[in-house]
C-alpha cells in the first residue's frame, strides 16, 4: 500500500533553515507529483507547492517563492522541502502528500512533521 | 490572491443533513475538491472534481457545484463525521491551488 513517512520534529532558531524528508513507498516514485502542505497551530490548510519527481520540475505559490525549496531522490524514492528565513509565524506541522489518481491533487498523507521556530 | 469561503462552523444533529459551502469566482471553471480533517490526524480526500466519491468514502457524502459556490453534502451526518472540513481548488490562472479556509462541523 502507498505510504508516506516524514522525518521528525524539529526546533529551529529564527533565521535558521529547516528540511523535512518524505520517504515513500507501495508505488513508483516517479510517476505522481508530490504536494506540500502546512498547516499551524489551530489554524487551517495552506499548500506550499508541488514536486514531479520524474523532471524535477517544480511550483511554488508567490508566498513562498524564494524561500522555500522541493527537491526529490528517485534512488531512494524520497521528497524534501527546505524552507528558510524561517521566522515564528512558519512553526506549523508540514505534511508531504502523494498525488491521488494522476489528477494533481494531495491524495495519500504523511503522518505530518512538527517545525517550531522559536529563540 | 485568490480566496476560497468557507462558514467557519455548521451543527447539525445526528441524522440530519449537513451542508458545506465554498465560494470563490474561478469556480464555474475549476473544479473544488473537499478533505476531511479529524483532530491530530492527516486530511483525507472526500470529494474530488465536484462530485466524485473516492472509494471507502460513505455513500453520504456527496458534493455539487453551481456557478460561484461548491457544496459538501453530508446526508443523514454521524458523530463520527465530525471533523474540519475544507474545499481546495485551483485560482483563475490554473497554475496555483488554494484551501478555503474550513469549516468545523458539529454533529450533536
Amino acid at each position: 500500500q502507498v505510504q508516506l513517512v516524514q522525518s521528525g520534529a524539529e526546533v529551529k532558531k529564527p533565521g535558521a533553515s529547516v528540511k523535512v524528508s518524505c520517504k515513500t513507498s507501495g508505488y513508483i516514485f516517479s510517476d505522481y507529483y508530490i504536494h506540500w502542505v502546512r498547516q499551524a497551530p489551530g489554524q487551517g490548510l495552506e499548500w506550499m507547492g508541488w514536486i514531479n519527481p520524474n523532471r524535477g520540475d517544480v511550483n511554488y505559490p508567490q508566498k513562498f517563492q524564494g524561500r522555500v525549496t522541493m527537491i526529490s531522490d528517485t534512488s531512494i524514492s524520497t521528497a524534501y522541502m527546505e524552507l528558510s528565513r524561517l521566522k515564528s509565524d512558519d512553526t506549523a506541522v508540514y505534511f508531504c502528500a502523494r498525488e491521488f489518481m494522476s489528477i494533481g491533487i494531495p491524495g495519500y498523507w504523511g503522518q505530518g512533521s512538527l517545525v517550531t521556530v522559536s529563540s | 490572491s485568490y480566496e476560497l469561503t468557507q462558514p467557519p462552523s455548521v451543527s447539525v444533529s445526528p441524522g440530519q443533513t449537513a451542508r458545506i459551502t465554498c465560494s470563490g469566482d474561478a469556480l464555474p471553471k475549476k473544479y473544488a475538491y473537499w478533505y476531511q480533517q479529524k483532530s491530530g490526524q492527516a486530511p483525507v480526500l472526500v470529494i474530488y472534481e465536484d462530485s466524485k466519491r473516492p472509494s471507502g468514502i460513505p455513500e453520504r457524502f456527496s458534493g455539487s457545484s453551481s456557478g460561484t459556490m461548491a457544496t459538501l453534502t453530508v446526508s443523514g451526518a454521524q458523530v463520527e463525521d465530525e471533523a474540519d472540513y475544507y474545499c481546495y481548488s485551483k485560482d483563475n490562472s490554473g497554475n496555483f491551488w488554494v484551501f478555503g479556509g474550513g469549516t468545523k462541523l458539529t454533529v450533536l
